[in-house]
Parts: C-alpha cells; sequence; structure tokens
C-alpha cells in the first residue's frame, strides 16, 4: 500500500523559514517523479513542486520561485520542502503526492494527507 | 501558463441523477486532463488521467471525455459517496500544473 505521510508543518512568523518532510513506503521512490500541492483554507489545489526520479528536472510554481525549494533523498525514501521567507499567502495545506512516472508526467497519483503551515504574526 | 475553468462552481443534484461537470483549458492540451475528487477533510483521489482512462479501483460510473481544450466528466449514477469537490488539472505542461477552480457537487 502506497503511504505518504508529510510532516514539519506548524505556525511560523513571516520571513521565517520551515522544512517540509514526507516519508514514503509501499512502492520503489526512486521509479517515481514527486511533487507538493497545496490548498489554502477553504481554496482549491494549487501545484508548487516537483521533483523527477533522479532530481534532474525540477519545476516550481511562478508564486514560490526563489523561496522555495524542492529535494529528494531516494535512499531514504523521502521528499523535502524548504520554505523560505514565508509570507502569509503562503498559509495551506500541503500535500505531498506521487507522480504517475519516473518524469514530471504530472499525472498525480496519490497523495498524503498534507501537513498545516500557517504564517502569521 | 495555462489556464483551466471549471463549470459550474457548484451544482446540487440526487442520487441517480446523470452530473455532467466541463473544464476548458486555455490553450489546446491535447488529451493531457485529469481529474480528482476531493471529498471533505480528505486528500485529493485520481478518478480520470489522460482525459478517459480510467484510474485502477476507480467506479465505472465515472467517466471523461474531450481533447483539445473541452473536456468533460460524467457521474452516470450520481451515489450519495459522489457527493463531493471535483478538480481537473492538466499536465500538457508540467511547469507549471494547473487546476481548475473545482465543482462542488452537493446534495438536493
Amino acid at each position: 500500500e502506497v503511504q505518504l505521510v508529510e510532516s514539519g508543518g506548524g505556525l511560523v512568523q513571516p520571513g521565517r523559514s520551515l522544512r517540509l518532510s514526507c516519508a514514503t513506503s509501499g512502492f520503489t521512490f526512486d521509479d517515481y517523479a514527486m511533487h507538493w500541492v497545496r490548498q489554502a483554507p477553504g481554496k482549491g489545489l494549487e501545484w508548487v513542486s516537483g521533483v523527477s526520479w533522479n532530481s534532474g528536472s525540477i519545476g516550481y510554481a511562478d508564486s514560490v520561485k526563489g523561496r522555495f525549494t524542492i529535494s529528494r533523498d531516494n535512499a531514504k525514501n523521502s521528499l523535502y520542502l524548504q520554505m523560505n521567507s514565508l509570507r502569509a499567502e503562503d498559509t495551506a495545506l500541503y500535500y505531498c503526492a506521487k507522480d504517475q512516472r519516473i518524469t514530471l508526467f504530472g499525472v498525480v497519483e496519490y497523495w498524503g494527507q498534507g501537513t498545516l503551515v500557517t504564517v502569521s504574526s | 501558463d495555462i489556464q483551466m475553468t471549471q463549470s459550474p462552481s457548484s451544482l446540487s443534484a440526487s442520487v441517480g441523477d446523470r452530473v455532467t461537470i466541463t473544464c476548458r483549458a486555455s490553450q489546446s492540451i491535447s488529451s493531457y486532463l485529469n481529474w480528482y475528487q476531493q471529498k471533505p477533510g480528505k486528500a485529493p483521489k485520481l478518478l480520470i488521467y489522460g482525459a478517459s482512462s480510467l484510474q485502477s479501483g476507480v467506479s465505472s460510473r465515472f467517466s471523461g471525455s474531450g481533447s483539445g481544450t473541452d473536456f468533460t466528466l460524467i457521474i452516470s449514477s450520481l451515489q450519495p459517496e459522489d457527493f463531493a469537490t471535483y478538480y481537473c488539472q492538466q499536465s500538457y505542461s508540467t511547469r507549471p500544473l494547473t487546476f481548475g477552480g473545482g465543482t462542488k457537487v452537493e446534495i438536493k
């Protein structure tokens, strides 16, 4: 069974940093691209970032480019999102998600349950 | 960026109804269109990929069609467990991936 378990969310002040982690199991992690997708309270889904199996291909939403960094550790079956210079508009539930393919194909096949990030003073 | 527009934004329907949700892309995306279902407090779930391919384990009462810029998700006979919000998403351009605004299906 595919499992994606996010952690690292919490309350943080504007301008500060936070690092999200996603521990995975139930599939061969380095055979798939991975994504972070967020959902602000009461709002729709917004893709944040994606990374191919070997980190050779990475993409970011314009809204986070230059502030967020996605990474993965295939030896630890884990995905990360380093979030710097956080803003109030980054407040959201952040989902870790598995792509259907090894490259950034964009079909998000499985989703974790999310970790909540709240940016507020 | 490719903009995705869903309609309607919400609808009320009864159990057994046929429900149609549409999604329009701001440019041609061939068949790179996916549909997700999200129930309150839960993570989204992939229903349809490639415009018309049913994800494994998903009920056959869900179907998808379309290509280019116009796409449709059909629920052939609405069941109580189908009341949820549905999102379309394009994967023609993966930088960025973009979602529609969602369609909330409520009980009439």
